[in-house]
């Protein structure tokens, strides 16, 4: 069974400064990795995607990595701004069964601050 | 892009009434939609699977009687939480994956929807 995992659960840091999330996944076998944000009280909003055939995708200061054979993917975030405070979630999209379905990882909450 | 409008944001039930959660996908077609629930500061549990015109899979330790789900059309599907309790409250947020929708495995998401049961 697929498990994700992040680490850390929760991040403080000053505004500019660059920072790395991690999520890890016990099985290699998945289609792709997903990085998501999570406002409060909010639904999700699709980062990056990286293919399971992909190292890293990049959208403006975000670059994902992923790395199956060791079950690991990094989000890197550059130039860190209060606006980015939220919680960041990874999800592995796996088979299962009848559909494929993505497993989400424990989450990191993000505060940026000014 | 793909669009997934979710209602409502937020629901005030009493112990014992039912509640219907809406999903639909705006601008696609969605062939597959996922329920999750996700308790405060943790993480989102698939709580089902559901194919336009299919009855929903659903996942170990979720009861299927007491969380109905319904994919009668390719826009729309609908969970029931029936005789709610308040160990029912929670957030419940919808994903839908259709035809020729954003990148190969991507997830379009509803904004969620709280459910407090008092």
């Amino acid at each position: 069974k697929q498990e994700v995992t992040q680490i850390p659960a929760a991040l403080s840091v000053p505004e500019g400064e660059n920072l790395v999330l991690n999520c890890s996944f016990t099985d290699s076998a998945i289609y792709n990795l997903q990085w998501f944000r999570q406002d409060p009280g909010k639904g999700l909003t699709s980062l990056l995607l990286i293919q399971s055939s992909q190292r890293e995708q990049t959208s403006g200061r975000l670059n994902a990595s992923l790395d199956k054979s060791s079950g690991r993917s990094t989000l890197y975030i550059a130039a860190s701004q209060p606006g980015d405070s939220a919680t960041y979630l990874c999800a592995a999209l796996v088979y299962g069964g009848a559909t494929n379905k993505l497993i989400f990882g424990t989450g990191t909450l993000l505060a940026v601050q000014p | 892009g793909a669009v997934v409008s979710q209602h409502p944001s937020w629901v005030i039930c009493k112990s014992g009434t039912s509640v219907k959660i809406e999903c639909r996908s705006l601008d696609f077609q969605a062939t597959t939609m996922f329920w999750y629930r996700q308790f405060p500061k943790q993480s989102l549990m698939l709580m089902a699977t559901s194919n336009e015109g299919s009855k929903a899979t659903y996942e170990q330790g979720v009861e299927k009687d007491k969380f109905l789900i319904n994919h009668a059309s390719l826009t729309l599907s609908t969970l029931t939480v029936t005789s709610a309790h308040p160990e029912d409250s929670s957030f419940y947020i919808c994903s839908a994956r259709g035809r020729g929708t954003g990148p190969p495995g991507g997830y379009t998401f509803g904004s969620g929807t709280r459910l407090t049961v008092v």
